[in-house]
């Protein structure tokens, strides 16, 4: 079947532009997260949704924002772009059942962000 | 507060040698860990994880993992690398029931023929 799909894979920006980032989850997850990842900070949570609903997050200014539709997909946004915004933003679904402990994501390949 | 620290940053290994990537957790409740790995350009590929019981857990690829609860550590292993192995490795733990997980700094990992 599908995996996640991230789009689009590459984008450049200029400081204080916005961005919106897309993803598609492998069918039947209902939980979308994402992260991001850099050099500097590695990977780190940025917010989770289940059932169009976040569940979690990270800790990150209200310039990112994301939401989810009724079929799973999943949009996350960064408003006012700064420099320090550039990274891969990787996206991950999961079930959301955790049944048997802690969800099992799996990633897409990422959006590659640049600011300029 | 959670924290998974590896302290290995880059990893030289030969084509055919054993391999061992260490992780160290902190974590107050009983902890759901996974190693992933990424190549470059890629997304993170889940190689493992544990859960609970069996403490040496079998993954992709010819990895396994051990678990050791008193020394906090999840560590890695593969009997022969191969030159495909090369690429980055985190460890993460995950708390129940959520899609959040706290990642290691990774472990680079070069292979040599």
């Amino acid at each position: 079947k599908a995996g996640v799909t991230q789009t689009p894979r590459y984008l450049i920006k200029t400081r204080g532009q916005q961005v919106t980032l897309s993803c598609s989850p492998i069918s039947g997850h209902r939980s979308v997260s994402w992260y991001q990842q850099t050099p500097g900070q590695g990977l780190q949570f940025l917010f989770e949704y289940f059932s169009e609903t976040q569940r979690n997050k990270g800790n990150f200014p209200g310039r990112f924002s994301g939401r989810q539709f009724s079929n799973s997909r999943s949009e996350m946004n960064v408003s006012t772009l700064e420099l320090g915004d550039s990274a891969l933003y990787l996206c991950a679904s999961s079930l959301g059942l955790g049944d048997s402990g802690a969800n099992v994501l799996t990633f897409g390949a990422g959006s590659r962000l640049t600011v300029l | 507060a959670q924290s998974v620290t590896q302290p290995d940053i880059h990893i030289t290994v030969s084509e055919g040698a054993s391999l061992e990537l260490r992780c160290n957790y902190s974590y107050g409740a009983t902890p759901y860990l996974f190693w992933y790995v990424q190549s470059p350009g890629q997304g993170l590929q889940l190689l493992l994880k544990y859960f609970s019981g069996d403490t040496l857990v079998q993954g992709i690829k010819g990895f396994e993992a051990e678990f050791k609860r008193s020394q906090s550590s999840f560590t890695l292993r593969k009997p022969s690398v191969h030159w495909s192995d090369a690429a980055e490795y985190f460890c993460a733990v995950g708390e129940r029931n959520t899609d959040k997980l706290i990642f290691g700094t990774g472990t680079r990992l070069q292979v040599f023929p």
